[in-house]
């Protein structure tokens, strides 16, 4: 158990109003990511953090962004919900002495 | 960039069968290797690792090798049971911030 919590886990909405993810870790781990897992494509990244305030864009980043002002949290938000960012969204923390990621337990988002 | 190839699913077998899932790679540099787990409804395990050419990673009864001259990084398991069935993610992680890549995943069912 890497100690990662996500928030909300399940969550409905609709089109064009705003949703903000929570990824909680508690130890203290520098480096913290944002997938999405959807059929056919496995995960992608979508952000990543090794820092407080200290962020960068992965693969599939439009649409989203994030913050981190505390070393346990990092948020994902989407200003403005989409169809298509329906989606199952992990967190991930890497350990980095042994250069290895570890996986929350999901949130499911559906946007109708 | 970087991707990963791996077998489509799903897979079904006999429990104590002999299990391959295929994986293979491109990348610049020298990445290191992964194979994930997801169990129904649950996030993602880290299964194993391998970190330069030649590495073996094992758990679980599990094993791959990095294969760097074929760019490949197969999963094996000599005899699977039931249990087993998940759909298992092959990834490299590379590049600033080592972030990871995805395969789509392989289904494994294993029946009695």
């Amino acid at each position: 158990d890497a100690g990662i919590t996500q928030s909300p886990r399940h969550k409905v909405t609709e089109t064009g109003t705003p949703v903000t993810l929570r990824c909680h870790q508690t130890e203290n781990h520098r480096y913290m990511y944002w997938y999405r897992q959807d059929p056919g494509h496995g995960l992608r990244l979508i952000h990543y953090s090794y820092g407080v305030k200290d962020t960068d864009k992965g693969e599939v980043s439009d649409g989203y962004s994030v913050s981190r002002s505390k070393t346990e949290d990092f948020l994902l938000t989407l200003e403005s919900a989409t169809s298509s960012q329906t989606s199952v969204y992990f967190c991930a923390i890497r350990d980095r002495e042994y250069n290895e990621q570890f996986f929350g337990p999901g949130t499911r988002l559906t946007v109708l | 960039g970087n991707s990963v190839t791996q077998m489509e699913g799903p897979v079904t077998l006999s429990e104590e069968a002999f299990l391959t899932i295929n994986c293979t790679y491109t990348a610049t540099g020298y990445p290191s290797l992964f194979w994930y787990v997801q169990y129904p409804g649950e996030g993602l395990q880290l299964l194993l690792k391998a970190t330069k050419a030649d590495d073996k990673g094992s758990n679980k009864g599990f094993e791959a090798t990095y294969r760097k001259e074929t760019t490949s990084f197969h999963l094996e398991k000599g005899s699977v049971q039931v249990s087993d069935s998940a759909v298992y993610f092959c990834a490299l992680g590379a590049g600033g911030g080592n972030k990871l890549t995805f395969g789509t995943g392989t289904q494994l069912k294993v029946e009695l």
